[in-house]
């Protein structure tokens, strides 16, 4: 079955420089999620887009900002890169309104690293 | 949505079942349980959910006290590659759109 895809997988950047990871839900999945995992930590919720509309924010810094295009594919974009953000990013989709539950699937994650 | 508490860790012998416990004392009515497991610096991998029933499926089981205020994910035959982060986390699931918000999770090591 087809999964989350995330582009691209590993990144380094320099501090003060952009990045951008991007996210292809499952198929006819509506809702995609970011989230932020940092050494040796838990992962934590940045912001999540449903219908191409922001639904929810959580920790989201003001230098990141994101997106969720037609096709429903999503962009995350981190600004004014820091040493802090070196981290595991995760997206992750699911479908509204089914019987399943609305089950999050994650996809295998974007390493980022700022040097 | 509810706080979870998981031990932060657990072994378990290879081929034994593997009881994780979790406690949710404070979980509203419309709220599901979820377990996820993460295996080292991989995604996140569902597991299993439910709201007051048990559940079973091809991966584990899932054990949900009367009162809901705690469950158990039972991996009945654990092998090594069950060596994971393993994740409860409660979820209102109406709207359909609520993140997972993930805890401490339990550290599970399981020895040859």
């Amino acid at each position: 079955a087809a999964g989350v895809i995330q582009s691209p997988r590993h990144l380094i950047k320099e501090k003060r420089e952009t990045a951008t990871l991007k996210c292809y839900p499952i198929p006819r999945h509506d809702t995609v999620y970011w989230y932020q995992q940092g050494p040796g930590q838990d992962p934590q919720f940045l912001i999540s887009f449903y219908e191409k509309m922001q639904s929810d924010k959580g920790s989201i810094p003001d230098r990141f900002s994101a997106q969720q295009f037609s096709d429903y594919h999503s962009e995350l974009n981190m600004s004014s890169l820091e040493l802090g953000d070196s981290a595991l990013y995760f997206c992750a989709s699911s479908l509204v309104g089914t019987a399943s539950g609305n089950t999050i699937y994650f996809g295998e994650g974007s390493w980022l690293t700022v040097v | 949505d509810a706080k979870t508490t998981q031990p932060p860790s657990m072994d378990c012998a290879e081929g034994r079942a593997a009881n994780l416990p979790c406690n949710h004392s404070t979980i509203s009515g419309n709220e599901y349980v979820y377990w996820y497991r993460q295996i080292h610096s991989q995604g996140p991998q569902y597991i299993i959910h439910g709201l007051k029933n048990n559940e079973t499926n091809e991966m584990a089981s899932l054990i949900i006290t009367e009162d809901r205020k705690s469950s158990t994910l039972i991996l009945p035959h654990a092998t090594l590659r069950d060596t994971a982060v393993y994740y409860c986390i409660v979820r209102v699931v109406r709207t359909g759109r609520r993140a997972l918000t993930f805890g401490s999770g339990t550290r599970l090591q399981v020895q040859p």
